[in-house]
């Protein structure tokens, strides 16, 4: 079975200040990795995602995070954050099981942009 | 092209009621998921729906069911309501079900047990 651990809760950051999220994961089988968003009274967005190649992911909104396989991560990150980027953030994981997608998120980290 | 869409917005009821909640997939989506958004609880999985079946459910009660009809869209009916059942309920689309496809969230309804 897969799991998703984001450590941190909540972030607060300094508006223009850079930001990283942590996320790992633990799977027997090779995964697929995705960052979504969600902000407030809204379902999630699709930040980025990693299906494979290159290790460094750029999505939308200036976010990147980059794919560790010997460390089983997948951070997030933004080099300036703005009042804008306040939100939850959720990593997942989702792979092919018996044929079917399977799907599973973090818990999530809320960002807290500060003025 | 549409979003998924969720219907209602905001449903209000009381303790034992039964509650339905409507969702209607991106078009040419065949892939359904239900999620329930508690406070503090994160995404917990509830249900997943693809070419008319329940292909898996998660860690609930047999109160929480759904089902998928021809065109995709989706329906969750949740009985015997708990005020404990109050929390975000979370739809999703996939093209095909497979792992590298990202789900497509709805807003969401908002349920409240009274």
């Amino acid at each position: 079975a897969q799991s998703v651990t984001q450590l941190d809760s909540q972030v607060p950051v300094f508006e223009e200040a850079p930001v990283e999220l942590r996320c790992n994961y633990s799977s027997s089988v090779s995964v697929y990795l995705f960052w979504y968003v969600q902000y407030p009274n809204q379902g999630l967005q699709l930040l980025l995602k990693y299906l494979s190649g290159s290790t460094l992911v750029k999505g939308i909104n200036g976010f990147e995070a980059e794919f560790n396989k010997s460390q089983t991560s997948f951070h997030l990150r933004k080099p300036s954050v703005h009042i804008s980027d306040t939100a939850e953030y959720f990593c997942a994981v989702s792979l092919n099981s018996g044929g079917y997608q399977k799907v599973t998120f973090g818990t999530g980290t809320k960002l807290q942009v500060i003025p | 092209e549409a979003g998924v869409t969720q219907s209602p917005t905001h449903l209000i009821k009381t303790r034992g009621q039964q509650a339905t909640l409507r969702c209607s997939p991106i078009s040419g989506h065949t892939s359904v998921y239900w999620y329930q958004q508690a406070l503090g609880l994160g995404l917990q999985f509830l249900l997943w729906y693809d070419e008319g079946e329940e292909r898996n459910r998660g860690n609930f009660p047999p109160r929480f069911s759904g089902r998928q009809f021809p065109n995709y869209s989706s329906e969750l009916n949740v009985n015997a309501l708990e005020l404990e059942d109050s929390a975000l309920y979370l739809c999703a689309s996939s093209p095909y079900g497979q792992g590298n496809s990202p789900l497509h969230f709805g807003n969401g309804t908002r349920l409240t047990v009274t």
